[in-house]
């Protein structure tokens, strides 16, 4: 399947920082969705952009789909933030996602 | 319903116990999908369900694993014989479109079922 590669594995934030999320994958792709896993396990859905720029409040995500990645911004960090964010991809011509390792992210006060 | 629904959402089995997950997706989603979560790491596909047609099985780890969607709308996944390994969080999600439509979609997840195998 396709192969979808995060970074970095673990992120350090002071509250109010920027921060940057990458996901390269190794393949085109007809699906690419970023998630937010809560303390409770539950995906969360952040984005669903398979190409193309969004916005969500202090959150947009990029991806470039001829270069094969994607980025999810953070702006002015909250500790509601923190937790795992997941990269996911599907392969064109196939219907399953395929999920990176994920990134950590600590937002402290 | 509103989301994905996911029952029950803790479970704890002794060795070679059978269990049973259950998932109820978002009405009119035509796609469902489990999938494994082991402690630290990223969900892995398990099987893909197109209305009531389970068209990929490949990530089911064994023949203890099965899963079905008989009507098209619940699916059951069921492991036999449960052993520690099988000990994991396992994830439903659903979209709107199918395979053969240009792509299946934005994928919705449940809150999961968390396996504990002791």
């Amino acid at each position: 399947g396709i192969q979808v590669e995060q970074s970095p594995p673990d992120l350090i934030l002071q509250e109010g920082a920027n921060s940057t999320l990458r996901c390269n994958f190794s393949d085109s792709v007809n699906n690419l969705q970023w998630f937010h896993q809560n303390p409770w396990g539950q995906l969360i859905n952040l984005f669903y952009i398979p190409s193309g720029t969004k916005q969500n409040g202090r959150l947009s995500a990029t991806t470039v789909a001829t270069e094969r990645y994607s980025l999810l911004y953070i702006s002015s960090s909250q500790t509601t933030d923190s937790g795992v964010y997941f990269c996911a991809a599907c392969r064109s011509n196939d219907y399953k996602l395929s999920f990176g390792a994920g990134t950590t992210v600590t937002v402290r006060a | 319903g509103a989301g994905v629904s996911q029952s029950p959402r803790y479970k704890v089995a002794k060795r070679g116990q059978d269990v049973a997950l259950r998932c109820d997706p978002i009405s009119g989603h035509v796609s469902l999908f489990w999938y494994q979560q082991a402690l630290g790491q990223g969900p892995e596909f398990l099987t893909y369900f197109q209305n009531e047609a389970q068209l990929d099985k490949s990530g089911l780890p064994s023949d203890r694993f099965f899963a079905e969607r008989p009507e098209g709308s619940v699916s059951t996944l069921k492991i036999q014989r449960t052993q520690q390994e099988d000990s994991a969080v396992y994830l439903c999600a659903s979209s709107l479109g199918g395979w053969g439509t240009r792509n299946t979609g934005e994928l919705f997840f449940g809150e999961g079922s968390r396996l504990t195998v002791l």
